[in-house]
Parts: C-alpha cells; sequence; structure tokens
C-alpha cells in the first residue's frame, strides 16, 4: 500500500472551514484514498473515501488531485467538536486477502478554536 | 443502534495473567480485526479473521491468539501478558464486499497496563 504525509498539526477557527492535505505521491490506480478521524483515543471514526472523482457526505468533501498524487479533506464549517486526529490512508479495493487492512499513519492533529 | 463493543474498557493486570478481551459486533460483519495503538507508532494490526473460523495474522501477532467461533465475536487472548503488551487496543469491524465494504466501524478501545 502506498504511504502517505500529512502535516503533524493544523490549527482552525471555529465555523471556518479546515483543509486538511494529504500526499500519496506513490498511489496506485487500484488504490483509494480513506479518511478516518480519531477524537481523543476513542476508537477512529469513517469519514469519506474516493478514488479519482470528488466524494461529499454529511460529514466531509474529499478532493483528489487530477494526478491523485494528493488529496485534500474539507471540513466546510469546523465545529469545537472536530478537533481530533484525522488520517489519510490509501488502500487496495477488493475482498482478496487482507485487503480490509488499514495501515496508519501519525496523522494531522486538528485544533479547532474558539 | 450499529456499533463494536469491547470490553473491559480499561484493565491493569500482572505479567502472566492470561486476560482475554472480547469483541462483539451487531451488524452482521464477516471481517474483523484487532489492532494496537501506541504513541508515535500509530495503529498497527494484530489479527484480522475474514469469517467465521478464518483469522490470519496482522502486522504484529506475536503474544496474542485470537478465535472466531461466531461471526459477532471475535475476542483477544493474550495468554501470557508482558509490559510490552501496555497499549490501546481496538477492534473493528466491515462487510467484506458491497458497497458499505469500504467502511470500518471501530470500538471504543481498551486501555490494557500491564505491571
Amino acid at each position: 500500500d502506498a504511504k502517505t504525509t500529512q502535516p503533524t498539526s493544523m490549527d482552525c477557527a471555529e465555523g471556518r472551514a479546515a483543509n486538511l492535505p494529504c500526499n500519496h505521491s506513490t498511489i496506485s490506480g487500484n488504490e483509494y484514498v480513506y479518511w478516518y478521524r480519531q477524537i481523543h483515543s476513542q476508537g477512529p471514526q469513517y469519514i469519506i473515501h474516493g478514488l479519482k472523482n470528488n466524494e461529499t457526505n454529511e460529514m466531509a468533501s474529499l478532493i483528489i488531485t487530477e494526478d491523485r498524487k494528493s488529496s485534500t479533506l474539507i471540513l466546510p464549517h469546523a465545529t469545537l467538536r472536530d478537533t481530533a486526529v484525522y488520517y489519510c490512508i490509501v488502500r487496495v479495493g477488493g475482498n482478496a486477502g487482507n485487503n480490509r487492512k488499514l495501515i496508519w499513519g501519525l496523522g494531522t492533529s486538528l485544533a479547532v478554536n474558539p | 443502534e450499529a456499533q463494536v463493543t469491547q470490553n473491559p474498557r480499561y484493565l491493569i493486570t500482572v505479567t502472566g495473567k492470561k486476560l482475554t478481551v472480547t469483541c462483539s459486533q451487531n451488524m452482521n460483519h464477516e471481517y474483523m480485526s484487532w489492532y494496537r495503538q501506541d504513541p508515535g507508532l500509530g495503529l498497527r494490526q494484530i489479527y484480522y479473521s475474514m469469517n467465521v473460523e478464518v483469522t490470519d495474522k496482522g502486522d504484529v501477532p506475536e503474544g496474542y491468539k485470537v478465535s472466531r467461533k461466531e461471526k459477532r465475536n471475535f475476542p483477544l487472548i493474550l495468554e501470557s501478558p508482558s509490559p510490552n503488551q501496555t497499549s490501546l487496543y481496538f477492534c473493528a469491524s466491515s462487510l467484506s464486499m458491497g458497497a458499505r465494504s469500504t467502511e470500518a466501524f471501530f470500538g471504543q478501545g481498551t486501555r490494557l497496563t500491564v505491571v
């Protein structure tokens, strides 16, 4: 699985958009980009995933560059409850072998400030 | 409510005393796995199970055992715990295929201290 690079920490003002970058320059054509977050040592929570098109759900938007070497997770109106560690993970899709395994980096610690 | 339940949430034990951390999911998921999380190392997979009676090692299986006799349960067993197994443990489950197969659900974690 491809490796990802994320900034160690970021700050965001409450109510503003939080844009969290992720580099995955060695991503393969069949690897998806996933985002999870972990709030203060609780169990990680799935946010969103995508292959090459931009995706949006009720939690966030995912923008993937055309060459797929980087992506940005956007929290459109960050709240204090969005303070968490955000993980960007790339993984092969499908069901063969242990494709469900997630390889975790250290993520970005996002602090949303009042 | 769809959830993954781990017990206990906190445990302090002594070296060598066998223990089991239970994990149960109510979503009829085929795939389940265990991770440990340590400062500076992120989450690492210990064992996983593709379905009932099908288990395999992850990246850090030494010192751990698992079983999958029923679909909903996936206990983690430490036969002889050692201090280097002090960690935060997470159980996760997901569908093996279909539209929701990409989404892993995690338990709330078990903080284990071995003295």
